[in-house]
């Protein structure tokens, strides 16, 4: 069975610090990982996506992932935080006919 | 400008009442999905269609119906059945093939209160 775990359901760092959203999967396929943000009372956007090509995966605002079969993990990570960045995050994993969303890390930055 | 809209962004209705949730997309995707979000429980799947007049139940569809009669239009119903419908619902499409394919796209949710 497929599962998605998002280790933290909150993260707090300060501005310019590194930022580490950690997820884990588990599935019997080699799975599809994406990583989504969510702004208050908005609607998910697409931040990176792992299909296998390459395992470190960058995406937009300066946000990448690395796949790590061995440790089964996909952590999120940004080298330095910004005041923009204070959102909700999902780790999501697909495979054919299954998505799973993890339950979100809320990611906070403080000035 | 290609992309999902839903509307309303806030919708009120009395208990006892069906509403009809908006989506639409013009990204030329061959199916959607509908979700909805409570807090701390993330996204769970009400209901998807893969195509023009098909559509599958998700995990909670009980309470809630579909319909899918054009490509670019996916209408969600919460009827009265449904008992705790207040929540940030939220319409995504993906370009094709089975859930978990490809990436979804999300629109920006619709947030409803019933009382």
């Amino acid at each position: 069975a497929q599962s998605v775990t998002q280790l933290d359901s909150h993260v707090s760092v300060s501005e310019g610090t590194p930022v580490l959203l950690r997820c884990n999967y588990s599935s019997s396929y080699s799975p599809s990982l994406f990583w989504y943000v969510q702004h208050p009372n908005k609607g998910l956007q697409l931040l990176l996506k792992y299909t296998s090509a390459a395992t470190l995966v960058k995406g937009i605002n300066g946000f990448e992932a690395e796949f790590k079969k061995s440790e089964t993990s996909f952590h999120l990570t940004k080298p330095s935080a910004h005041m923009s960045d204070a959102a909700e995050y999902f780790c999501v994993g697909g495979s054919q006919g299954n998505l799973i969303f993890g339950k979100g890390t809320k990611l906070s930055v403080k000035p | 400008d290609g992309g999902i809209t839903q509307s309303p962004k806030y919708l009120f209705r009395k208990e006892g009442q069906n509403v009809t949730l908006s989506c639409e997309q013009n990204l030329n995707h061959d199916a959607m999905y509908w979700y909805r979000q409570d807090p701390g429980q993330g996204l769970r799947l009400i209901y998807y269609s893969q195509i023009v007049n098909d559509f599958q139940k998700g995990d909670i569809a009980e309470g809630y119906s579909v319909s899918r009669e054009k490509k670019e239009s996916f209408p969600l119903t919460v009827t009265s059945a449904q008992k705790n419908p207040t929540a940030f619902y939220l319409c995504a499409s993906q370009r094709s093939g089975l859930i978990g394919s490809y990436e979804q796209y999300f629109g920006p949710g619709t947030r409803l209160t019933v009382t």
